[in-house]
């Protein structure tokens, strides 16, 4: 399957710091991104979709000004979060579509935030 | 409204068979996911059903029954490494993941 490379795995920061995640298509272009927050032993919780030169649709109640997502290129999504807080500490994962396979996802590994 | 509905936890025991059942009510159906999860890292992939019946990749299966909102995972021949937990998710009439709460499977020796 198609790759998708997620950096950093994990990052430590303080507080009112930002901090930029980024994830990238390695093999294929990824017209649409997604952007999940997965708190301990809860489901994926959809945060934006992203597609290539436009901007991302946030979900109800993700503030689009604390969680900035950028898609300039067909392979390559970015989600800052602003100003963290410790309640922003979370496992945050993206996953990328391609536009001929519209049915399948592929994710990345995944970045473990934690903000003291 | 969209729902997923999926047992929390499940116990099998290591070399027999378990069935993950997952039940969903969404906007449009594009497609039935099962993903597997270890703590700490991102969901894999495993199975995607669009049509009823069964699908078989090795020790895994899958079924849909779009008639009956209705998907089941079964692992077969089960070993310790597959403790983990399974996501369900639906997409939906806009290509959208609806993921259900995810099961967390114990194997025991």
């Amino acid at each position: 399957g198609a790759v998708v490379s997620q950096h950093p795995s994990w990052v430590i920061c303080k507080s009112g710091t930002s901090v930029k995640i980024e994830c990238r298509s390695l093999d294929f272009q990824a017209t649409t991104m997604f952007w999940y927050r997965q708190f301990p032993k809860q489901s994926l919780m959809l945060m934006a979709t992203s597609n290539e030169g436009s901007k991302a649709t946030y979900e109800q109640g993700v503030e689009k000004d604390k969680f900035l997502i950028n898609h300039a290129s067909l392979t390559l999504s970015t989600l800052t979060v602003t100003s963290a807080h410790p309640e922003d500490s979370s496992f945050y994962i993206c996953s990328a579509r391609e536009e001929d396979r519209a049915t399948e996802a592929f994710f990345g590994q995944g970045t473990r935030l934690t903000v003291v | 409204g969209q729902n997923i509905d999926q047992p929390t936890e499940m116990t099998a025991t290591e070399g027999a068979i378990v069935q993950i059942n997952c039940t969903y009510q969404t906007s449009g159906f594009n497609g039935l996911f099962w993903y597997q999860q270890h703590a700490g890292e991102a969901p894999t992939f495993l199975s995607y059903n669009v049509l009823d019946g069964l699908e078989e990749k090795g020790r895994f299966s899958s079924f849909l029954s779009r008639s009956k909102g209705y998907s089941y995972l079964l692992l077969k021949e089960l070993q310790m490494k597959d403790s983990a937990s399974y996501l369900c998710a639906v997409m939906d009439s806009n290509y959208q993941l609806i993921w259900g709460a995810g099961t967390k499977l114990i194997i025991k020796p």
